[in-house]
């Protein structure tokens, strides 16, 4: 079992669709990444939390720490939201381990 | 700021040759890493380094080297190169809290071993 689960591992949704994108973890953790990466290959960190909620944009981030799980939220998607998502968990200070993604599709 | 930035973007080698991916950033981070990406998998950790003169290896370090004599620079060497390094390279630096900071990542770099 790996230590960083996601899913769905793809995702289709017509443009204004709300997506919910989730992440299972196993190892303990201080803080979860959330990263995006574009078709062109780039990768960028949208979120970094350890608690609660947090928002930017359009895009929405909660985590529950007894549950070991996260969600990415993203309200009234639009094509320019297509990329793949990325959970990360920090083994310890040094280590990420990363979700092997979810690819997201959204069509006008 | 640049920010990360890799070179080359794409790389061919033989089997057996070697060579060194470059990495660079001007944010004065403390920690940088190497990720390689391929198909199906998630990013994997091969390097690490939480300062100048610091390297400790990650999940997948066989095949390569790597030194940390400045601040700035990260290079990766891949010492013989055989098909099964055939990836994505993706370098990427955070402050001096390592793998719990936000991550920056650079563009990375498509390698093809034959």
């Amino acid at each position: 079992k790996n230590e960083v689960e996601q899913s769905p591992q793809n995702l289709t949704a017509q443009e204004g669709e709300f997506i919910t994108i989730n992440c299972s973890y196993s190892v303990g953790i201080s803080a979860l990444h959330w990263l995006q990466q574009h078709p062109g290959g780039g990768i960028v960190s949208l979120f970094m939390l350890s608690s609660g909620k947090k928002k930017h944009g359009r895009l929405i981030a909660t985590i529950n720490i007894q549950e070991k799980h996260s969600s990415l939220h993203i309200t009234a998607s639009h094509p320019r939201d297509s990329a793949v998502y990325i959970c990360a968990v920090p083994k310890n200070t040094d280590k990420l381990i990363f979700g092997t993604g979810t690819r997201l599709q959204v069509f006008p | 700021n640049a920010g990360v930035t890799q070179t080359p973007k794409f790389q061919v080698l033989k089997t057996g040759q070697s060579m060194t991916l470059q990495c660079a950033q001007d944010m004065n981070h403390e920690y940088m890493s190497w990720y390689r990406q391929d198909p199906g998998m998630g990013l994997r950790l091969i390097h690490y380094s939480v300062g100048a003169g610091i390297t400790d290896q990650g999940e997948v370090p066989n095949g390569y080297n790597v030194s940390r004599s400045t601040t700035e620079d990260f290079p990766l060497r891949l010492l013989s190169a055989a098909p099964s390094q055939t990836s994505v390279y993706f370098c990427a630096s955070s402050y001096d809290g390592g793998s719990v900071w936000e991550q920056y990542f650079g563009p990375g770099t498509r390698l093809t071993v034959t």
